[in-house]
């Protein structure tokens, strides 16, 4: 079953912090986040794994509440290099399938 | 290191060809999975195999045929070509799990 991801697009100025939200309506094992630009290929940013963990990547960090079924994912100080479609891949069980959200596209401006 | 090669990078069919979308890696990587992404609708699995001699189908997988028979190439092989699956294919790969973590540059597929 395909996560829900929110929101669907959203615009930011340099400098801006911003949040996207991946949700499962089944037990989630993993979370996963993808970056992809326009044309290219997706980017693996980061995994989390069922435990709550919280990871970060230079200024983008992500959390995983696995009561809830929800990651967010934390992109604070917003760059011109963050702008592009972010995904959220989910796994039920351990080397199961993984299933990607529809994406959110986030477009920094100067 | 290639990382993830696939080719052709651009192809156009006619309805009813098949042809086979090659994808090779060079990390010795165990999994290796094949994706199809439309428009607005994210990554859709189509096959995907935990080593050599194994694959299973994902979410997508009518149409297209898979085989595993090298820990370094996973062909995707599109049987009688359909106006709905022009698409752009990904081929991923990681260590283990499921986690898709290189992908290759992907295939621009039209089928008229």
């Amino acid at each position: 079953q395909q996560p829900v991801q929110s929101p669907q697009a959203v615009i930011l100025r340099e400098g801006e912090d911003a949040v996207i939200n991946c949700s499962s309506s089944k037990a989630l094992y993993s979370v996963h986040w993808y970056r992809q630009k326009h044309g290219e290929a997706p980017v693996f940013l980061m995994i989390l794994l069922k435990g709550g963990e919280q990871k970060g990547h230079d200024k983008i960090s992500a959390s995983f509440n696995e009561k809830k079924q929800q990651s967010s994912l934390y992109l604070t100080a917003s760059q011109l290099s963050y702008s592009g479609t972010y995904f959220c891949g989910t796994e039920r069980t351990s080397y199961d399938k993984v299933i990607f959200g529809p994406g959110t596209s986030l477009s920094v401006i100067p | 290191n290639a990382g993830v090669t696939q080719t052709p990078k651009f192809q156009v069919l006619k309805t009813g060809q098949s042809m086979t979308l090659q994808c090779a890696q060079d990390m010795n990587h165990e999994y290796m999975s094949w994706y199809r992404q439309d428009p607005g609708m994210g990554l859709r699995l189509i096959h995907y195999s935990v080593g050599a001699g194994i694959t299973d189908q994902g979410e997508v997988p009518n149409g297209y045929n898979v085989s595993r028979s090298t820990t370094e190439d996973f062909p995707l092989r599109l049987l009688s070509a359909a106006p709905s699956q022009t698409s752009v294919y990904f081929c991923a790969s990681s260590v283990s799990g499921g986690t898709p973590q290189h992908f290759g540059d992907g295939t621009r597929l039209s089928i008229l």
